[in-house]
């Protein structure tokens, strides 16, 4: 069963606390992305990565860290430094990097609450 | 830059009558445009996108698009509407002219479709 994978499907933050969201695929993606889902915000871009041990900064990339060491995972640490971290997270993949045709897939979220 | 928007906040329609949800963009070379649809606390599902060719784009679930150049829209479409598509639409755009692959998102329409 292909997909795209994130755990956990909810997460609580203690305040002053670094925590991890995890993001996995199994369709051979070369391409993998994160966003932060508000009301009313739509989708803004986290971090993204073409490739193995690369990564850019997207729009809202302040408080937030990524690594990308296996193409098939792509986590995100969310930090203290991330002062309004409530929010709903998705992760993405295209399977193909740098083509503007690819589609997007996303993974179910994960909507992370402050304590 | 590239920017989507989505003038409606929310749209509302009865059972069998057909539904529009508006997308206008704005990019700076060749436009990628496509839709997803969120059901509560999901991801996005990939409804449909237009890459060159025929204006008209066919999806999933009954859902088209019109891409119109020159009034810069993509507009989503379905003849006769189910309470079942009741959810959030997102429409999405890419520009060719970027050099990489991110895509930009509006703030989303939500369809309510009473019985």
């Amino acid at each position: 069963d292909g997909g795209i994978t994130q755990s956990p499907k909810y997460l609580f933050r203690k305040e002053g606390q670094n925590v991890t969201l995890s993001c996995e695929q199994n369709l051979n993606h070369d391409a993998m992305y994160w966003y932060r889902q508000d009301p009313g915000q739509g989708l803004r871009l986290i971090y993204y990565s073409q490739i193995v041990n690369d990564f850019q900064k997207g729009d809202i990339a302040e408080g937030y860290s990524v690594s990308r060491e296996k193409k098939e995972s792509f986590p995100l640490t969310v930090t203290s430094a991330q002062k309004n971290p409530t929010a709903f997270y998705l992760c993405a993949s295209t399977q193909l990097a740098g083509a503007p045709q690819e589609t997007q897939y996303f993974g179910p979220g994960t909507r992370l609450l402050v304590l | 830059a590239q920017s989507v928007a989505q003038p409606e906040d929310q749209v509302n329609v009865a059972e069998g009558n057909p539904l529009t949800v508006k997308c206008t963009y704005s990019v700076s070379g060749n436009p990628y445009l496509f839709w997803y649809v969120q059901y509560p606390n999901r991801g996005l599902q990939f409804l449909l996108k237009y890459i060159t060719g025929d204006n008209l784009v066919k999806g999933s679930y009954g859902f088209e698009a019109e891409f119109n150049k020159s009034q810069t829209s993509f507009h989503l479409k379905k003849p006769s509407a189910l309470v079942s598509d009741s959810a959030l639409y997102f429409c999405a755009v890419r520009d060719e002219g970027r050099g990489y692959s991110t895509l930009t998102f509006g703030k989303g329409t939500m369809l309510l479709v009473s019985p």
